[in-house]
């Protein structure tokens, strides 16, 4: 069964600080990986995506990282800001069928001044 | 329109009524997801629409649940005989099919409360 487990399932931070998100799936075959951020009462958006030649991808001060073969992804936040309090959640595509997407449970992040 | 829309924002029903909520995806996406977010948990799968058929129905919760597609655009997710348990945001996505980094884009979801 296709799974990403998110760790922490929250995290408290101050301003300024940095922290770092982990993912770990096992999809497979696996086409792409995608951390997505998600604020309070709205939609989730799309920060990252991975594919899997790729090991590091940035996004201004969000940075994600992928190892294939250990199957796990970070998304490190540098400098962090009251406006990163949000969810951060990890989704993971397969390569075959559907491409229908498998979503971690987010980790909850609050920054706080 | 520039994304995905739906309606209405937010529904208060009473329980055992039944309620209908839309989803106008990105026009010419042909993939469509519907999810179900409770307070403080995570995002969960409801049903897949590829073009107007639903190839995984696995998530929907009970029969009380049921979603249709028209025209490869509006989909419309409907839940029967209300329960409290229904309470949550009822998330749409729409995505570009059978494309290999297919983004999702979501909707800003429908708020649903059952008093």
């Amino acid at each position: 069964k296709n799974q990403v487990e998110q760790s922490p399932q929250s995290l408290i931070i101050l301003e300024g600080k940095n922290c770092t998100l982990q993912c770990n799936y096992t999809v497979s075959p696996f086409s792409n990986l995608r951390w997505y951020k998600q604020d309070t009462g709205r939609g989730p958006v799309s920060l990252t995506i991975m594919t899997f030649s790729e090991n590091t991808k940035s996004n201004g001060r969000y940075t994600a990282t992928l190892d294939a073969d250990t199957k796990q992804s970070s998304l490190h936040i540098t400098a962090s800001q009251l406006s990163d309090s949000a969810s951060y959640i990890c989704v993971v595509s397969g390569a075959g069928g559907s491409y229908i997407p498998t979503f971690g449970r987010g980790t909850s992040l609050i920054v706080h001044p | 329109g520039a994304g995905v829309s739906q309606s209405p924002s937010n529904k208060v029903t009473e329980k055992g009524k039944d309620v209908e909520l839309r989803c106008d995806p990105i026009s010419g996406h042909t993939a469509l997801y519907w999810y179900r977010q409770r307070l403080g948990q995570g995002l969960e799968f409801l049903i897949y629409f590829q073009g107007n058929s639903a190839p995984d129905k696995s998530g929907l919760p009970s029969d009380r649940f049921s979603a249709e597609r028209t025209g490869e655009s509006v989909s419309t997710l409907t839940i029967q005989r209300t329960q409290q348990e229904d309470s949550a945001v009822y998330l749409c996505a729409s995505s570009l099919s059978r494309t290999r980094n297919t983004e999702a884009f979501f909707g800003q979801g429908t708020r649903l409360t059952v008093v």
